[in-house]
Order: C-alpha cells, then structure tokens, then sequence
C-alpha cells in the first residue's frame, strides 16, 4: 500500500525559530509532492509543492525533496504562533491522486 | 471569485436517513474529488471523478454514492449503509491536466449522528 508518513508531533518552536517538518513515502513511482497547511477545524490549504530534487523556496517556506532517501521536508523560517497549525504532506499516487499524510502539529510559542 | 463551494457546513443525520452534501466549483476544474476525515488522521479518499458522467471509487466507497452529471457539481450521498458517517467531509478539485496538478479544497461540511 502506497504510504505517506509523517510524524503526529506536536513540534514545539520559540518564535523567530526555523521549524522543521519531514515526510517519508513509500512510492518509488511518486512524481509530485505538496504541502498543506490545516488550521483547527477548517481545510486544507495548499502552500507548496515540489517536483524535483533539491529545493523550492517562496517566502518564509522552503520545500526540500530527496527522491532517492524518499523524504520531503518542509521548513518555514521565522516561526510565527500564526504559523501554529497542523501540516499534511501529499504525495502523487497515480494520475491526477494524491495520498495525504496523517499531519504534524506545530506549535509556534510567542 | 473562484472557488470551490460546500454545503451545508453541519449536517445532522437521523439514524436510516441518505444525505446529500453539495459541492460546487467554479474553477472550471475537470477533477473532483471527495474526502473524509477524523480526528487526529489525514484525508481518506472517497470518490473521484476525472470527467463528467465518470467517477471512480475511492479508498473507502462503501456506503457513499456519488454522480457528476455537471462539471461544476459533485454531489456526496451518505447512504444508510454508511455505519459510521460523523466525520468533516471535503471536496477537492484540480485541474486535471498532467500530474503535477495540486487539489484544492472547500471549506468542508461536518457531518454529526443525531
């Protein structure tokens, strides 16, 4: 069964710091990555996504993607308690479907 | 604006009732798709549908029915066959072209047993 998998957390950063948020995939055949951010009780929105390997800054965020140890990772600079929200990372699955990761929690502490 | 729409945003169904949650988008996607999720866990796939007059099932169909007749419109029925329906519900649409296309959400309807 094709995975995503993310730590639940909660991760818990001072504000101003880098947080740091991994995902793993078990789907050698995954083309795109994406990352979204989910505040409590509303929907997912997407912040960024990612094809190649290496690194995709916008913004605050940078999105990091390494095919060949299967992760991507997430990190958001400057920590703001705004940014405390859980965050899902999708990956592609076959045309046009994603799986989605079960989320992690971060908290940004003023 | 463009968008995608959900209704209702609370849904309460009474035990042995079908219901319907709407979803609209204006995007002018040809992809939609249907979520649950429960707390604490990430977004299982219900149905999706790549074109009009065409869907398939999800990870977890049993108990949903789904018909798009309209590119614009999704519709979900939560038929009485579904145990366990309390769950928030999202619509997702992309574009459907090539494979690097993200989805995106509605604002989601939360679905509660009466």
């Amino acid at each position: 069964q094709k995975e995503v998998e993310q730590n639940s957390g909660p991760l818990s950063v001072p504000e101003g710091a880098i947080a740091s948020l991994n995902c793993t995939y078990s789907d050698r055949g995954s083309q795109s990555f994406f990352w979204y951010r989910q505040y409590s009780g509303k929907s997912p929105e997407l912040i960024m996504s990612i094809y190649s390997n290496g690194d995709k800054e916008d913004g605050r965020f940078t999105a990091q993607l390494n095919k060949a140890s299967q992760y991507v990772s997430l990190l958001i600079r400057d920590s703001q308690p705004s940014d405390s929200a859980t965050y899902l990372c999708a990956g592609s699955t076959g045309f046009q479907k994603l799986v989605f990761g079960t989320g992690t929690r971060l908290l940004v502490s003023p | 604006d463009g968008g995608i729409t959900q209704s209702p945003k609370y849904l309460f169904r009474k035990e042995g009732q079908n219901v319907t949650l709407s979803c609209e988008q204006n995007l002018n996607h040809d992809a939609m798709y249907w979520y649950r999720q429960d707390p604490g866990q990430g977004l299982r796939l219900i149905y999706y549908s790549q074109i009009v007059n065409d869907f398939q099932k999800g990870d977890i169909a049993e108990g949903y029915s789904v018909s798009r007749e309209k590119k614009e419109s999704f519709p979900l029925t939560v038929t009485s066959a579904q145990k366990n329906p309390t769950a928030f519900y999202l619509c997702a649409s992309s574009t459907g072209q090539g494979w690097n296309q993200p989805q995106h959400f509605g604002d989601g309807t939360r679905l509660s047993i009466l």
